[in-house]
């Protein structure tokens, strides 16, 4: 089971870039990182999923890098309404019962 | 399409008392997960179901807690007697495999039930 270790908390003005950090350092071979965002009284939102190198779609991009132990979600131009936490998971996607969210990183934008 | 619906939104009981939570996954998903989400905390796996078979309970209290789901569509998890620490909201969520790749999971809103 792959020990996970995220930020707290994080301040960012809107429209910056803002990357998150995740620790994974005995992540499985099979293991993917998948991130979710999650708004209060809200369930958990997918965001995006990466094995390795990176991944982009069209609201945020994963970087993995080559030993896998650590993942940055980046949030581009950031707005008020990204305020939420955000939640690093890893495991293995062919299973889905391996996926443990840990406390997750609240992000605030400023104006 | 519609998503994951879970009913009540809220519910307020008192200690040893018992309460039922609905979910109804998203059409064709084939898998459903009960998760329980502790103020403050990231959501903790309960249940999780492939069909109407259970995949995973190990985390699950089962002393006092018990889930099914009939016909492998929707389903419901029960609190029967409740505990104070018991006070969480109660997300279900659903995926159309056993896997997640490339979409995740799909949460409702959840159910928050407060226990005094």
């Amino acid at each position: 089971l792959a020990k996970i270790t995220q930020p707290i908390s994080m301040d960012s003005y809107e429209g910056q870039e803002v990357n998150i950090t995740c620790s994974h350092n005995n992540i499985a071979t099979n293991d993917y990182i998948t991130w979710y965002q999650q708004f209060p009284s809200q369930g958990p939102r997918f965001i995006i999923q990466g094995y390795k190198t990176k991944v982009t779609n069209e609201v945020a991009s994963l970087f993995i890098p080559a030993d896998r132990k650590s993942s940055t979600l980046s949030l581009p131009r950031v707005s008020l309404s990204d305020t939420a936490v955000y939640y690093c998971l890893v495991g293995d996607p062919n299973t889905g019962n391996q996926f443990y969210f840990g406390t997750g990183t609240s992000l605030t934008v400023i104006p | 399409e519609a998503g994951v619906a879970q009913s009540p939104r809220y519910k307020i009981i008192e200690k040893r008392q018992s309460v039922a939570f609905w979910c109804n996954p998203i059409s064709g998903h084939a898998t459903l997960y009960w998760y329980q989400q502790i103020l403050g905390q990231g959501p903790k796996l309960l249940i999780q179901f492939q069909n109407n078979g259970v995949v995973d309970d190990s985390q699950l209290p089962k002393d006092r807690f018990s889930a099914e789901r009939l016909k492998g569509v929707d389903s419901t998890l029960k609190i029967q007697p409740a505990k104070l620490e018991d006070s969480a909201v109660y997300l279900c969520a659903s995926s159309f495999g056993q896997g997640i790749l490339n979409y995740g999971y799909t949460f409702g809103s959840g159910t928050r039930l407060t226990v005094v």
